[in-house]
């Protein structure tokens, strides 16, 4: 039972670079989610997709950007990574919107951006 | 704008011993979700508590929701090194939202 993947796992850039993290589901659920996790912070919530068709920011959108390929992928890119965007990246997804429906977590992206 | 906060921050405790940890809201508690992390993993779901004083168990581990004070608590009984991590407290704010905000965390050690 894969879950949620994401990929890559880690990823060093330099300031300015570009950078595409990906996220794939199999547990046929509606909505995905993109994460940040800061120390002090918490987690915050960057961009998400209720269904496949349709992405909404979050809490933290600035600087990123989000395709929800189809179903299964939703992707996050960094246009132009800077080092505040260095943090613990998480893809989760749940079966419809929240009452009640858990959203399921990948085992994140660690981004460093020097 | 919904604020979790959670006690304690950290927690060392000796095999064997119960502990508690609370999150407490600043707006009234809908559903209210429970995870676990270690260390450079992802979140692991424990326990999802609805509106209306609700209290779930899943071996050691009991969660409860008391909405009056807006506030739950997750016990974990006979504590064993596998129940060290991070618990973190999710929360919606019940108008059918898809966001979810998260306390920043109780690190919790067992030491044998």
């Amino acid at each position: 039972n894969a879950g949620v993947t994401q990929t890559p796992k880690f990823q060093v850039l330099k300031t300015g670079q570009s950078m595409t993290l990906q996220c794939a589901q199999d547990m046929n659920h509606n909505s995905m989610y993109w994460y940040r996790q800061d120390p002090g912070m918490g987690l915050r919530l960057i961009y998400y997709s209720a269904s496949e068709g349709t992405t909404d920011k979050g809490e933290v959108p600035n600087g990123y950007n989000v395709s929800r390929l189809n179903k299964r992928e939703f992707s996050l890119r960094l246009e132009s990574a800077a080092p505040s965007q260095t943090s613990v990246y998480f893809c989760a997804s749940s079966e419809r919107r929240l009452n009640n429906q858990p959203q399921h977590f990948g085992d994140g992206t660690r981004l460093s951006i020097l | 704008s919904q604020e979790l906060e959670q006690s304690p921050q950290s927690l060392i405790v000796q095999e064997g011993k119960n502990l508690t940890i609370n999150c407490t809201s600043s707006k009234t508690l809908y559903g209210l979700y429970w995870y676990k992390q270690k260390y450079g993993e992802g979140l692991i779901f424990l326990m999802m508590l609805q509106k209306g004083g609700e209290e779930k168990s899943h071996e050691k581990i009991t969660a409860k929701l008391d909405e009056k004070k807006q506030q739950s608590s997750l016990h974990i009984t006979a504590s064993q090194p596998s129940h060290a991590g991070i618990y973190l407290c999710g929360a919606d704010d019940g108008a059918g939202s898809y966001q979810l905000t998260f306390g920043k965390g109780t690190k919790l050690s067992v030491i044998p």
